[in-house]
């Protein structure tokens, strides 16, 4: 499969836990993006690089969230001390550093916080 | 007022019918659209890109973009249960940075 991948799928992790998810672009594909998803509502950007350069951060982007990509290549985000309001499905996107932008996702990792 | 707004449905129709999403905008530096599929609990898939102003059609999808009134639309012709889905409408102001996402509608399409 030559498609974005991420893992896990699903997790459920208690409140306060951290959790870090990863993301695998499509292999030439140099500009990686995260999203997060509500019930409900359309992906909301938090974060994105090209190769190893996280180039910008949403204000949802908040300190207790990281994201690394340091080889240029596959990327984590992490959430430290985990609250209820962080349950949401978190989408990884990549796409060509060109001209057109057409940014293809994954399937996403559905965070359950309880 | 959202940057992006997409009438969030849902929206039934029956199969063979044609129909019509909509999002409206307001930021006039928007260039780059683009529609996505969702299917329940899966990633979007995209659908069709759009550079500025103009119509594209890919199979029994068409794309319109208007960007004198900010408003975007995709027509499915022929629709099929298949297609039903969550469609989310995106935007950017440059190429390659964030995506700004409608909510989404929900349509359902019954045999």
């Amino acid at each position: 499969d030559t498609g974005v991948s991420q893992d896990p799928r699903h997790k459920i992790t208690k409140r306060g836990q951290n959790v870090t998810f990863r993301c695998d672009p499509i292999s030439e594909h140099n500009r990686l993006y995260w999203y997060r998803q509500t019930l409900g509502q359309g992906p909301e950007f938090l974060t994105y690089f090209q190769n190893e350069a996280q180039l910008e951060k949403s204000r949802l982007l908040s300190d207790r969230f990281s994201a690394e990509r340091p080889k240029g290549s596959f990327s984590t985000l992490e959430i430290q001390r985990t609250e209820q309001g962080d349950s949401a499905m978190y989408l990884c996107a990549s796409s060509l550093n060109r001209g057109d932008t057409e940014a293809f996702f994954g399937q996403g990792t559905r965070l359950t916080v309880v | 007022q959202k940057e992006v707004e997409q009438d969030p449905g849902p929206l039934s129709v029956p199969e063979g019918a044609i129909v019509s999403l909509n999002c409206t905008y307001s930021n006039s530096a928007f260039q780059y659209f683009m529609w996505y599929r969702q299917y329940s609990r899966k990633g979007p898939e995209l659908l069709m890109y759009t550079y500025s102003s103009g119509n594209k059609e890919d199979g029994r999808f068409t794309a319109q973009v208007d960007k004198s009134s900010k408003y975007i639309s995709l027509f499915i012709r022929d629709s099929q249960p298949s297609d039903s889905a969550t469609y989310l409408c995106a935007m950017s102001d440059q190429a390659g940075t964030a995506l700004i996402f409608g909510k989404g509608t929900t349509l359902s399409v019954s045999s």
